[in-house]
C-alpha cells in the first residue's frame, strides 16, 4: 500500500515570501500521479497542481512549483511571492498507474499555512 | 458548468440513527470518490464508482457504511445506526470526463459535516 508523509504540521511565512512545503511517498509503482490540494477555511479541496510521474521536468501553475525526486520519492511544493490567500491546509496526495482500482487518492496528513501579513 | 454539490452541509444525528449524505457530481464525469475526513486529518478513502458499478468499496470501515449510484449520476453515502466515531466531514469527488481535462483529476465537493452525539 502506499503512504504519504507530511512532516510539517504547521508552518507560516511573511507575505510576498517563498515557503516550500514537504512531502514523501512510499510507493513500488513506477508510474503514477502526484497532487498537491489546496484545502482553505471553507473546506472546499481545490487542486493545485499536478505532476506525472513519467515526466522529468517539474510542473508549474503561476507562483506554484514542485520540486519531484523520483529517486528520493520527494515531492515539495514551492510557493512563490506567497498571498494572504494562500492561508489553507496542503495536502499532498498519491494516485497509482491507470487501471483497475488505482483511480482513489491517498492522502497526507496536511500542512496548516499561514501567511502573515 | 457547476462544480461537485453535497447535500446536506451539516448533520446532526444521534448515535443509533441512520443517516443519507448525498453528491451531485460534475455532469459528464464518470468517476465518483467518497471519502472521509476526521478533524486535522488528511482524507480517507471510502469507495469508487464508474458510472452506476462500485468498482471499490475497501475504504468503507463497516458494513454499516452503504453507497449507491443506480443511474450513473448522483450518489448517495448511508451510514445505518451511526456511531460517535462516524463524525467526521465526508466528501465526495468526481473525475473522467468523457472529453477533455485530465481523467486523473479529482474535483472536489465543499463536504457534509457530519456530528453524531
Amino acid at each position: 500500500a502506499q503512504t504519504v508523509t507530511q512532516s510539517q504540521p504547521e508552518m507560516s511565512v511573511q507575505e510576498a515570501e517563498t515557503v516550500t512545503l514537504s512531502c514523501t511517498y512510499d510507493t513500488s509503482e513506477n508510474n503514477y500521479y502526484l497532487f498537491w490540494y489546496k484545502q482553505p477555511p471553507s473546506r472546499q479541496m481545490i487542486l493545485v497542481i499536478r505532476q506525472e510521474a513519467y515526466k522529468q521536468q517539474n510542473a508549474t501553475e503561476n507562483r506554484f512549483s514542485v520540486n519531484f525526486q523520483k529517486a528520493a520519492k520527494s515531492f515539495s511544493l514551492k510557493i512563490s511571492d506567497s498571498q494572504l490567500g494562500d492561508t489553507a491546509m496542503y495536502f499532498c496526495a498519491f494516485m497509482g498507474p491507470p487501471g483497475f482500482g488505482n483511480e482513489k487518492l491517498t492522502f497526507g496528513t496536511g500542512t496548516r499555512l499561514t501567511i502573515i501579513p | 458548468g457547476a462544480g461537485v454539490s453535497q447535500s446536506p452541509r451539516y448533520k446532526v444525528a444521534k448515535r443509533g440513527q441512520d443517516v443519507a449524505l448525498r453528491c451531485d457530481p460534475i455532469s459528464g464525469h464518470v468517476s465518483l470518490f467518497w471519502y472521509q475526513q476526521a478533524l486535522g486529518q488528511g482524507p480517507e478513502f471510502l469507495t469508487y464508482f464508474q458510472n452506476e458499478a462500485q468498482l471499490d468499496k475497501s475504504g468503507l470501515p463497516s458494513d454499516r457504511f452503504f453507497a449507491e449510484r443506480p443511474e450513473g449520476s448522483v450518489s448517495t453515502l448511508k451510514i445505518q445506526r451511526t456511531q460517535q466515531e462516524d463524525s467526521a466531514v465526508y466528501l465526495c469527488a468526481s473525475s473522467s470526463p468523457t472529453s477533455g481535462g485530465h481523467k486523473d483529476e479529482q474535483y472536489f465537493g465543499p463536504g457534509t459535516r457530519l456530528t453524531v452525539t
